[in-house]
């Protein structure tokens, strides 16, 4: 979806590095989220953000980190990135119903850390 | 726990014959259901939900949902598969906790439609 973009796109990194993945939306929703996937696994939430003042971890927070700058970024970071950290990370956003809230997803980041 | 189970890790389908992705759930209350596709190098495309209403539900690309309460489930169907419909589908619930709603998935199915 356009509307929600991230970068990298790819991202090759060493055991012990700080890394951060961003994420921008052009859809004007309030709520943000981090997710990671991993083969047989689906994709579980890593932090997620309903407005700029509210953060939230989710099931898997441990190891990162986010920043949430304005409406339209929500930022992720691995403070000492380590290879189980290897995944592809997908940022999503939602308006915001509490009855019927559909998130839509970025494209995603392929890291892989060495 | 809240949550949802997709029981095949792959469904094989010739192209032209109908297809079903199956999806069983487990959720106290009412149940807010999604199905998502990816495609490769993709991210994830909202197809469909259920929130109330006509158990049978209508998405996009030509796929249907059924809501079977007395079998939890949410199986994903198209009348007539297309090798392009090859992809990762996902199942997901709704899940509201005061004020807060988070979505859960399922660990995906991979559709392949042959010729």
């Amino acid at each position: 979806d356009a509307d929600v973009t991230q970068t990298p796109r790819n991202r090759i990194t060493k055991t012990g590095k700080r890394i951060m993945l961003e994420c921008s939306q052009t859809k004007g929703h309030d709520r943000m989220y981090w997710y990671r996937q991993d083969p047989g696994l689906g994709l579980r939430l890593i932090y997620y953000s309903f407005d700029v003042k509210d953060i939230n971890k989710g099931e898997i927070s441990d190891g990162y980190s986010v920043s949430r700058q304005a409406q339209a970024k929500f930022s992720l970071s691995l403070e000492s990135a380590i290879p189980n950290q290897t995944a592809l990370y997908f940022c999503a956003t939602s308006e915001g119903n509490y009855v019927v809230d559909t998130q839509y997803f970025g494209p995603g980041t392929r890291l892989t850390v060495l | 726990a809240q949550s949802v189970a997709q029981p095949e890790d792959q469904v094989n389908v010739a192209e032209g014959n109908p297809l079903t992705v199956k999806c069983t759930y487990s959720v106290s209350g009412n149940p807010y259901l999604f199905w998502y596709v990816q495609y490769p190098n993709r991210g994830l495309q909202f197809l469909l939900k259920y929130i109330t209403g006509d158990n049978l539900v209508k998405g996009s690309y030509g796929f249907e949902a059924e809501f079977n309460k007395s079998q939890t489930s949410f199986h994903l169907k198209k009348p007539s598969a297309l090798v392009s419909d090859s992809a990762l589908y996902f199942c997901a619930v709704l899940i509201n906790t005061g004020t807060a709603s988070k979505l859960t998935f399922g660990t995906g199915t991979r559709l392949q439609v042959t010729l």
